[in-house]
């Protein structure tokens, strides 16, 4: 499995694009790129997750470079509730363990 | 569906009590994982079952845990004897393909 490279904390203002970096530069070809959140107290969340084509849905967009070998996650208008640990995971799929890092801790201020 | 169940959300208990932690996965999900979280060691990967089979436990820490799956809607997390340092929160979650669906979490206090 590949490793991850993340900032360990980032703030945002309410209201503002929030951009989460991923390194991952010994990601293989079969391995997407997951993004999961836990928000304090909760069990983690399921974000988004891309290959090699840019993805966007309603919680957020993935954009990931040519090579793969790094990522940015975006929230386009950062709320107060979208303070949490942001969690850059690779992983071939097929129900294989997912290895978490620390992730980074974004902090969303009024 | 209500996603993933656990109980109970919090458990105290004395160093040398068993503890029994339980999960209800979502209807359909033929995995399950269960990882425990520290302060120290973030998020470990404990056990998983694919259609109800252990598949991977090496993350288990030591014989005094294990863990069962004797059918498709119920697993749980035994610890037994318990000690002060398998305090944590205790995470199911379930999938059917890729995406992992988490429950609550247990928090346990040994004491």
């Amino acid at each position: 499995d590949a490793k991850t490279t993340q900032p360990p904390s980032m703030d945002c203002a309410e209201g503002r694009a929030a951009n989460l970096p991923c390194n991952h530069s010994t990601i293989s070809g079969n391995e997407y790129v997951y993004w999961y959140r836990q928000i304090h107290s909760q069990g983690p969340q399921y974000i988004i997750h891309g290959l090699k084509n840019n993805e966007t849905n309603e919680m957020a967009s993935l954009i990931i470079t040519e090579d793969r070998k790094s990522s940015t996650l975006i929230l386009p208008h950062a709320t107060l509730r979208d303070t949490a640990v942001y969690y850059c995971i690779p992983n071939a799929g097929n129900n294989r363990k997912l290895i978490w890092g620390l992730g980074t801790s974004l902090a969303v201020n009024p | 569906d209500a996603g993933v169940i656990q109980s109970p959300r919090h458990e105290v208990t004395e160093m040398g009590q068993e503890v029994t932690l339980r999960c209800k996965p979502i209807s359909g999900h033929n995995s399950l994982f269960w990882y425990r979280q520290t302060m120290m060691r973030g998020l470990e990967l404990l056990i998983y079952f694919n259609n109800n089979v252990p598949i991977d436990d090496s993350g288990m820490p030591e014989d005094r845990f294990s863990a069962k799956m004797p059918n498709a809607s119920f697993s749980t997390l035994k610890i037994q004897p318990s000690e002060p340092r398998d305090s944590a929160v205790y995470f199911c979650a379930s999938s059917f393909g890729n995406i992992q669906y988490f429950g609550a979490g247990t928090r346990l206090s040994v004491l």
